[in-house]
């Protein structure tokens, strides 16, 4: 069965902090990893990594993706309160068009 | 920006009833899916659809459950005789091809009692 773990799940840090967010996988025949931002409802798209080592980056948000050892990183760089929210990774199999989710880190940025 | 939209955000139903839920997904998009989260749980998937037919389906996604895309903008869940256990935020999700990003409505809260 496959199954996406991130780590940790929850993390407190003060604003201007840098955190890194883990997500590791199994899955059969690996597609492409998902990095998402879940504020109150809906999860908003942040990156999406098909290939190993080639780091994806947005501002202060980056992701990288290591196929060998099955794990993602999101890494946020002098954190905003604003940066506040559930970051859910999530994982699409070969031949199967559903994307299997991890149970998320909820971030909290005190100022 | 184009977005997934989902009507309503919030609808309470009573045990038995059947209910609808609507989204419309971004417009040029093929791939579209229903997931749903119950609260302080993970997002699960429900069902995917393309081409006007399901292309797979969860465990949880038993007769009970049904899509449909009734023209070409409206993509609904329909939930018939609804359990207590089927409260949860309903997401509809679209994207242009398989495998890549999905992107999110805004979710229908569903609450039986």
């Amino acid at each position: 069965e496959d199954k996406v773990v991130q780590s940790p799940l929850s993390l407190v840090v003060h604003e201007g902090d840098t955190v890194t967010l883990n997500c590791s996988y199994e899955v059969t025949n690996f597609r492409s990893l998902l990095w998402y931002k879940q504020e109150k409802k809906a999860p908003t798209f942040l990156f999406m990594l098909t290939s190993s080592g080639i780091e994806k980056k947005s501002g202060r948000l980056s992701s990288i993706l290591d196929k060998k050892e099955l794990f993602s990183i999101l890494n946020i760089t002098a954190t905003q309160t604003g940066d506040s929210a559930i970051y859910l990774c999530a994982v699409f199999g070969q031949g199967a068009q559903k994307l299997v989710f991890g149970q998320g880190t909820r971030l909290t940025i005190n100022p | 920006e184009p977005e997934v939209t989902q009507t309503p955000s919030h609808q309470v139903t009573q045990m038995g009833q059947e209910v609808i839920l609507r989204c419309v997904p971004i417009s040029n998009h093929l791939y579209f899916y229903w997931y749903r989260q119950i609260l302080g749980q993970k997002v699960e998937f429900l069902v995917s659809f393309y081409n006007n037919e399901i292309s797979e389906k969860s465990e949880i996604f038993d007769d009970q459950f049904s899509v449909e895309r009734p023209d070409g903008s409206n993509f609904t869940l329909k939930i018939r005789s609804t359990k207590l256990e089927d409260s949860a935020m309903y997401f509809c999700a679209s994207s242009r091809s398989p495998y890549t990003e999905a992107f999110f409505g805004q979710g229908t809260r569903l609450t039986v009692v």
